[in-house]
């Protein structure tokens, strides 16, 4: 069936480096994106959103970028600081009303 | 402004016990409401969805149900805990013309 998936379950980065999280979907009908980050313990925060009429958004030390030829869809994060370490989840509305189908979800560890 | 309440924070119960999550959405009327399950180190899977009072839709087949006796109000129930139960529990709300999801703190249930 349709899915989002994203290809790296952890992503280790220094302190200070840019993080790249990558997420894939494979619903062609999807209009619209969003990403999330979940701190342990708590509800996911919105960091991003991106309708598919666009290719790029930038937010404060975030951008999304989608590329809907490959429907890849990643999530920028500029001088990762430690407060960054979380899970990352993207997500997409298939079309089917305002429901959201979410990916599995990317471990940031921000090393110092 | 909107604000989203969920509790209790944790909450450990014995198999077999009854359950009851509460859900209320300050600051807006008519959202849509939602509930979602997370396992351990998972992504979310939606439970139940409501457009409006009295208006529940079931996403999974399993032991628990959901009610929404008010406009801004969401209850997750069960007559009768499993093992299975156990996992993190978010309410979740948005309004029709706009996907993006506001997430409540969640609730953590071990069930023993």
């Amino acid at each position: 069936g349709e899915s989002v998936g994203l290809h790296l379950p952890t992503l280790s980065v220094q302190e200070g480096d840019n993080s790249i999280i990558n997420c894939a979907y494979s619903n062609s009908a999807s209009d619209y994106f969003i990403w999330y980050k979940q701190e342990s313990g708590k509800g996911p925060q919105f960091i991003i959103d991106i309708r598919s009429n666009m290719d790029k958004r930038q937010g404060q030390r975030v951008t999304v970028l989608l590329n809907k030829t490959v429907k890849h869809l990643s999530l920028q994060i500029a001088a990762t600081q430690p407060g960054d370490s979380a899970v990352y989840f993207c997500a997409e509305n298939p079309r089917k009303g305002n429901k959201l189908t979410f990916g599995t979800g990317t471990q940031l560890k921000v090393e110092l | 402004s909107q604000t989203i309440h969920q509790w209790p924070a944790t909450l450990v119960q014995p198999v077999g016990s009854p359950l009851s999550l509460e859900c209320t959405v300050e600051g807006t009327s008519n959202p849509n409401l939602y509930w979602y399950r997370q396992a351990a180190g998972r992504g979310l899977q939606l439970l139940f969805y409501s457009v409006g009072i009295g208006q529940i839709s079931s996403e999974v087949p399993q032991n628990l149900s959901a009610s929404r006796p008010q406009d801004r109000q969401f209850i997750l129930s069960s007559k009768k805990l499993l093992l299975s139960d156990s996992g993190f529990y978010l309410c979740a709300w948005n309004w029709d013309s706009n996907e993006k999801l506001f997430f409540g703190s969640g609730t953590q249930l071990s069930v023993l």
